[in-house]
C-alpha cells in the first residue's frame, strides 16, 4: 500500500459532531489527496495538498477542511458531520508534477447517524 | 451530466472470456487516461496508464484511447477469477495534475470459474 496508513479504519459518529481522519505516509511524497467514494459516483476529490501548509479545494469540498503541518500527515476534518458525509474516504499520494500514478490507502469507512 | 461516464454493471463472465470495459467523457481537455482496479474493501491500484490516443498492452490487459470519440476501453483477455474486482477509469487534465483525477463510477466485474 505504498506506505500509506489511514486512521481510523472505521468510525461511527453522530450528526453534528466534528470528526478528523488521518492519513500518514512514509514515502516522503509531495502531493496528498483526500477522496470520498459513494455508490454511483466513483471517487471524488475533496481536498488536496501540494506541500506543507499548501492545500486547495477539490470537487466536493463543502463541509470539509484539511491541514498539513508535516510532509507525512494530511488531516481531513468534517466540521459538523452530516448523514450525507457517510462514505468511504481514501487518502492518496503522488510524488511530483507529472507523476500520474496516485497510490491509495486502504480507506476509512465513516458512518454518520 | 457527469464528466466521465462508466457503466456500473455488474458484469459477469465465465473464466477465459474476453472482457471489454468502457468509459466516455465530455471534456476534450483530458490528456491522461488511467484504469484502476479495486478489490472489495481495498483502495484502488493503478492497472494501466496511457497518454493521448492509442493503444497500450500489458500482459492480458490492453487499454485503448480514442480522443476523437472521447471514449476509452480496457480489454482483459483470458479472464481469471482473480480479475473479479471493480474497475475504475480515471482521467487528468494536464501533465501537472498528479493524483488530481476525475473518476468514472466504476464497473463491477465478476469472473466465474
Amino acid at each position: 500500500d505504498a506506505g500509506i496508513t489511514q486512521s481510523p479504519r472505521h468510525k461511527v459518529t453522530e450528526t453534528g459532531t466534528p470528526v478528523t481522519l488521518r492519513c500518514h505516509q512514509t514515502e516522503n511524497h509531495r502531493y496528498m489527496y483526500w477522496y470520498r467514494q459513494d455508490p454511483g459516483h466513483g471517487l471524488r476529490l475533496i481536498h488536496y495538498s501540494y506541500g506543507v501548509k499548501d492545500t486547495d479545494k477539490g470537487e466536493v469540498s463543502d463541509g470539509y477542511s484539511v491541514s498539513r503541518s508535516k510532509t507525512e500527515d494530511f488531516l481531513l476534518t468534517l466540521e459538523s458531520a452530516t448523514s450525507s458525509q457517510t462514505s468511504v474516504y481514501f487518502c492518496a499520494i503522488s510524488d511530483r508534477d507529472g507523476n500520474t500514478e496516485a497510490f491509495f490507502g486502504q480507506g476509512t469507512r465513516l458512518t454518520v447517524v | 451530466q457527469k464528466e466521465v461516464e462508466q457503466d456500473p454493471g455488474p458484469l459477469s463472465v465465465p473464466e477465459g472470456a474476453i472482457v471489454s470495459l468502457n468509459c466516455t467523457y465530455s471534456n476534450s481537455a483530458f490528456q491522461y487516461f488511467m484504469w484502476y482496479r479495486q478489490y472489495s474493501r481495498k483502495g484502488p491500484e493503478l492497472l494501466m496508464y496511457t497518454y493521448s490516443s492509442g493503444n497500450k498492452e500489458d500482459g492480458r490487459f490492453t487499454a485503448q484511447v480514442d480522443k476523437s470519440s472521447k471514449y476509452i476501453s480496457l480489454f482483459i483477455r483470458d479472464s481469471q477469477p482473480s480479475d473479479s474486482a471493480t474497475y475504475l477509469c480515471a482521467m487528468s487534465l494536464t501533465y501537472n495534475q498528479g493524483g488530481k483525477l476525475i473518476f468514472g463510477q466504476g464497473t463491477e466485474l465478476s469472473v466465474k470459474p
